[in-house]
C-alpha cells in the first residue's frame, strides 16, 4: 500500500528550531516534496529531495534518507508567520522518462509558533 | 496577476444544483489537477489531465466530471451537488517531470446546503 505519516500537530517558540518528520511506505519512490499551507490558503512549494542528504534553502532545510523512507523539514529562527500546515508528498516512479505520476500526499503537520 | 486562477472563490448553493468550478493558468503547464481538501482528510485528487486530450480519474472522482477546454483551462463540474461535497477545492498545474512542483490556485470554498 501507499502511506505517508506525519505528526498531526506541533508547537514551538519564536526564534527556536523545529523539525517536522515524514515517513513513507510507497511502492517505489521518485522524489519527495514539502509544501507550506497557511490556513485557508493554497499550498506553496518549499523543497524537493530525490537524493539522500540535506538541502538547505535559507531558514528552511529538508533532509531525505531513501533507505529509511524518511524525510524531515527543519525550520530555523522560527517566526510567527511560520505558523502553518506543512505537507509532505511523494512521487511514485513514472512509467516513462519524464512522466510525473500523481503525488501521494500526507495529511500535514499543523505547526503553531508561539511568542 | 495570479498564475493559476480559480473562479468563483466562494460559492454557496443548494443540494441538487449543477455547479461548475473553473481554473485557468498562465504558466504554460501541460498538467492540471483538481483536488478537494477536508479537515483531517488532507488533499485528495479528483481528476487530473496531462494534456488537452488526456483526462484521468483520481481517488475520489464519483459525483464529479471535468473538461479540459484548452491547455490553459480545466473546469470541474458537480452535476447534482450533495452536502458531503462541501469542501475547499484546489486547482493545480505542473510542468512535465518528476522534480516539477505543483502550483496551486487560491481555492474555491464550496458550501452545499
Amino acid at each position: 500500500g501507499q502511506n505517508i505519516d506525519q505528526p498531526t500537530e506541533m508547537t514551538a517558540t519564536e526564534g527556536a528550531i523545529v523539525q517536522i518528520n515524514c515517513t513513507y511506505q510507497t511502492s517505489g519512490f521518485n522524489g519527495l516534496f514539502w509544501y507550506q499551507q497557511h490556513a485557508g490558503e493554497a499550498p506553496t512549494f518549499l523543497s524537493y529531495n530525490v537524493l539522500d542528504g540535506l538541502e538547505e534553502k535559507g531558514r528552511f532545510s529538508s533532509f531525505l534518507s531513501r533507505s529509511k523512507g524518511y524525510s524531515y523539514l527543519l525550520l530555523k529562527e522560527l517566526q510567527m508567520k511560520d505558523s502553518a500546515s506543512y505537507l509532505c508528498a511523494v512521487t511514485p516512479p513514472g512509467g516513462s522518462a519524464g512522466n510525473n505520476r500523481k503525488l501521494i500526499w500526507g495529511l500535514g503537520t499543523s505547526l503553531a509558533v508561539n511568542p | 496577476d495570479a498564475d493559476v486562477t480559480q473562479t468563483p472563490r466562494n460559492r454557496i448553493t443548494k443540494t441538487g444544483k449543477r455547479i461548475m468550478l473553473e481554473c485557468s493558468q498562465t504558466k504554460g503547464h501541460d498538467r492540471m489537477y483538481w483536488y478537494r481538501q477536508d479537515p483531517g482528510l488532507g488533499l485528495r485528487l479528483i481528476y487530473y489531465s496531462f494534456d488537452v486530450k488526456d483526462i484521468n480519474k483520481g481517488e475520489i472522482s464519483d459525483g464529479y466530471s471535468v473538461s479540459r477546454q484548452a491547455q490553459a483551462k480545466f473546469s470541474l463540474s458537480l452535476e447534482s451537488a450533495i452536502p458531503n461535497q462541501t469542501a475547499l477545492y484546489f486547482c493545480a498545474t505542473s510542468a512535465p517531470g518528476t522534480a516539477r512542483p505543483q502550483h496551486f490556485g487560491d481555492g474555491t470554498r464550496l458550501s452545499i446546503l
